[in-house]
């Protein structure tokens, strides 16, 4: 199974801010990474997929980027909205697996 | 508008069954593969069942494999997830999850999830 190592495991930042999570697969998954957003008490809505292309309706201050075994979701001018878990989740391969999620507050 | 409601949690004895529903409307039912992923309290995001269009596929990881068993019936639009075995570990909230065109296993719209409690 490919195992996903996220970090940081909580963050905390400043309105306005520039916010980066990392996700380290134990193999290459060749890009087949998603990034969800999970915020208090909703279910996860789906922010970028194939590493690096945005959602419908997302807005573009959500970015990732990465390859091989190592990718990012970079979050850009910190709003209060942005306050929520986020997880990464590989699809290279089944069994499909998630990072452990990385819980973003508000400073 | 996509919309995925799932229906049928409650709490339940060890080692009983149980089914989920999930009803799905605002998309063509029948040309997507779905998928279960649950999330234990306070805890990250398990997928547990993938289905094909048609049904003839499916895929499981191995905590749930044997136990569980999803299906579909593409005229009702419906999906469902039978639970067999219930153990405590699988106490959750799971999702039903649209997989998108193209069939790549990532989820584009998920439910609101249902309740599942596992306990004596």
């Amino acid at each position: 199974d490919i195992q996903m190592t996220q970090s940081p495991a909580s963050l905390s930042a400043s309105l306005g801010e520039t916010v980066t999570i990392e996700c380290r697969a134990s193999e290459d998954i060749y890009n087949g990474l998603a990034w969800y957003q999970q915020k208090p008490g909703k279910s996860p809505q789906l922010l970028i997929y194939n590493a690096n292309s945005l959602h419908t309706g997302v807005p573009s201050r959500f970015s990732g980027s990465g390859s091989g075994t190592q990718y990012s979701l970079k979050i850009n001018s910190l709003q209060s909205e942005d306050v929520a878990s986020y997880f990464c989740q590989q699809y290279y391969n089944y069994p499909l697996t998630f990072g452990s999620g990385t819980k973003l507050e508000i400073k | 508008e996509v919309q995925l409601v799932e229906s049928g949690g409650g709490l339940v004895q060890p080692g009983r069954s149980l089914k989920l529903s999930c009803a799905a409307s605002g998309f063509t039912f029948s040309n997507y593969y779905m998928a279960w992923v649950r999330q234990a309290p306070k805890k990250g995001l398990e997928w547990v069942a993938t289905i094909s269009t048609s049904g003839s596929r499916t895929y499981y990881p191995d905590s749930v494999k044997g136990r569980f068993t999803i299906s579909r019936d593409n005229a009702k639009s419906s999906l469902y997830l039978q639970m067999n075995s219930l153990k405590s570990e699988d106490t959750a909230t799971y999702y039903c999850a649209r997989i998108p065109p193209g069939r790549l296993p990532f989820f584009d719209y998920w439910g609101q999830g249902v309740m599942v409690t596992v306990s004596s």
